[in-house]
């Protein structure tokens, strides 16, 4: 079955640090998505990637997706407290539009 | 736009009561997810719809969940009789085919005593 894990599965940064979560999929990805979800939140998107090699980056946050469409890794350049939640990585599911999301890495960041 | 609405967006019930959560999707949508959230499991799709057809329903955990959708604008998951093993996050989203990504809703937190 599909199976979308991503480690690590938490992460304790002091503040201005940089933070990588790596997303790994069993099978070939279409494309893949990433969502954030702030504690006591719900998750938000972020970006989708679609090419292989693709790297898309969104000010200190830099999206990666491999050659092989297998994985993907979201990368954060000096931290700040505003970085604090979890991330997910999802994937395309058995259906046209349905996603199956990663297992999620948590974002701690100390001041 | 008001985004996804859930309500209520705290319930405490007691074991063996019927729960019933709802979902009111942005407008324009044609997907519609539910979603529960734990530590132990993570975020599992239960089941979602498309056009107001359920179109994959796997993940529902057992015949005590139904969920259904009625009209465009609105969905609801039921738990009939409800556990303290179904204590979670449930979340509601929706997209359509043109922007594959999903919106989520603020979630609704189920605790069954």
């Amino acid at each position: 079955g599909q199976q979308v894990m991503q480690i690590p599965q938490y992460q304790h940064v002091q503040e201005g640090e940089d933070f990588t979560t790596y997303c790994n999929s069993s099978t070939t990805l279409s494309n893949i998505q990433w969502y954030k979800q702030r504690p006591g939140g719900h998750p938000v998107f972020l970006i989708q990637l679609v090419k292989s090699g693709e790297v898309k980056k969104q000010k200190r946050l830099t999206f990666q997706f491999g050659e092989a469409k297998k994985n993907s890794s979201l990368h954060i350049t000096a931290t700040q407290t505003t970085d604090v939640g979890t991330y997910f990585c999802a994937g395309p599911g058995t259906g046209a539009n349905n996603l199956f999301f990663g297992t999620g890495t948590r974002l701690t960041v100390i001041p | 736009d008001a985004g996804v609405i859930q309500s209520p967006r705290h319930e405490v019930t007691e074991m063996g009561q019927e729960v019933t959560l709802r979902c009111k999707p942005i407008s324009g949508h044609d997907y519609l997810f539910w979603y529960r959230q734990t530590m132990m499991r993570g975020l599992e799709l239960l089941i979602y719809f498309n056009n107001n057809v359920p179109i994959d329903d796997s993940g529902m955990p057992e015949d005590r969940f139904s969920a259904k959708m009625p009209n465009a604008s609105f969905s609801t998951l039921k738990i009939q009789p409800s556990e303290p093993r179904d204590s979670a996050v449930y979340f509601c989203a929706s997209s359509s085919r043109s922007l594959l990504r999903q919106f989520f809703g603020p979630g609704t937190r189920l605790t069954v005593l």
